[in-house]
């Protein structure tokens, strides 16, 4: 069985840097074409991609957060860390993790998102 | 790299058939058949229903069908039930390696 769970603060403040960890079970992200994203959204607003990292560790980020944005994996802990710099109240948001594993091609980024984790939300506030 | 556009809202009756539009550029849906559709109910993460445009995960109903032309992907629901009550995203590939959503659809069964 497939999980992943989100864990981090849940407040922080003005300028601070935002660190989450996603934990997953039930497979690995040493093995070809698996990988996770982060994914976010504000409280009554849609979804937004945020990154993506793959077993070959390429990464990939939001064009518009991508100098905020830095992501990374320990396969042996089966983790996957998320860091966003200098966060402002806009970025108050549910955050999620999800493995991406589900379609066609050779490129991680093609593909469904296809398990998730419950969420964690993160308030940013002084 | 802007949001897909998405109708805010689409409703309809049990037993009826609704489709909500997801119109991008050919940077995106109309570039590439790595289109997919989350359906979200509320409080909860999402849920993969459609991925590859037009391909259904186990266990996801036969009532949900993707499909796409131009610049625009669908997302059909079929037989309406009123589980089927959620908000619904897609999300494409990118020409810049970057996935994007859309704007999201509140779907209502009256």
């Amino acid at each position: 069985q497939v999980t992943l769970r989100e864990s981090g603060p849940a407040l922080v403040k003005p300028t601070q840097t935002l660190t989450l960890t996603c934990s997953f079970s039930g497979f690995s992200l040493s093995t070809r074409r698996m990988c996770v994203s982060w994914i976010r959204q504000p409280p009554g607003k849609a979804l937004e991609w945020l990154a993506l990292i793959d077993s070959d560790d390429d990464r990939y980020y939001s064009t518009s957060l991508k100098t905020r944005l830095t992501i990374s994996k320990d396969t042996s802990k089966n983790q996957v860390v998320l860091t966003l710099t200098n966060m402002d109240p806009v970025d108050t948001a549910t955050y999620y993790c999800a493995r991406m594993a589900h379609g066609s091609g050779n490129f991680c980024l093609y593909y469904g998102m296809d398990v998730w984790g419950q969420g964690t939300t993160v308030t940013v506030s002084s | 790299q802007s949001a897909l556009t998405q109708p805010a809202s689409v409703s309809g009756s049990p037993g009826q058939s609704i489709t909500i539009s997801c119109t991008g550029t050919s940077s995106d849906v109309g570039g590439y058949n790595y289109v997919s559709w989350y359906q979200q109910h509320p409080g909860k993460a999402p849920k993969l229903m459609i991925y590859d445009v037009s391909y259904r995960p186990s266990g996801v109903s036969n009532r949900f069908s993707g499909s796409k032309s131009g610049n625009t992907a669908s997302l059909t629901i079929s037989g309406l039930q009123a589980e089927d009550e959620a908000d619904y995203y897609c999300n494409s590939y990118t020409s810049s390696s970057t996935r994007v959503f859309g704007t999201g659809t509140q779907v209502t069964v009256l």
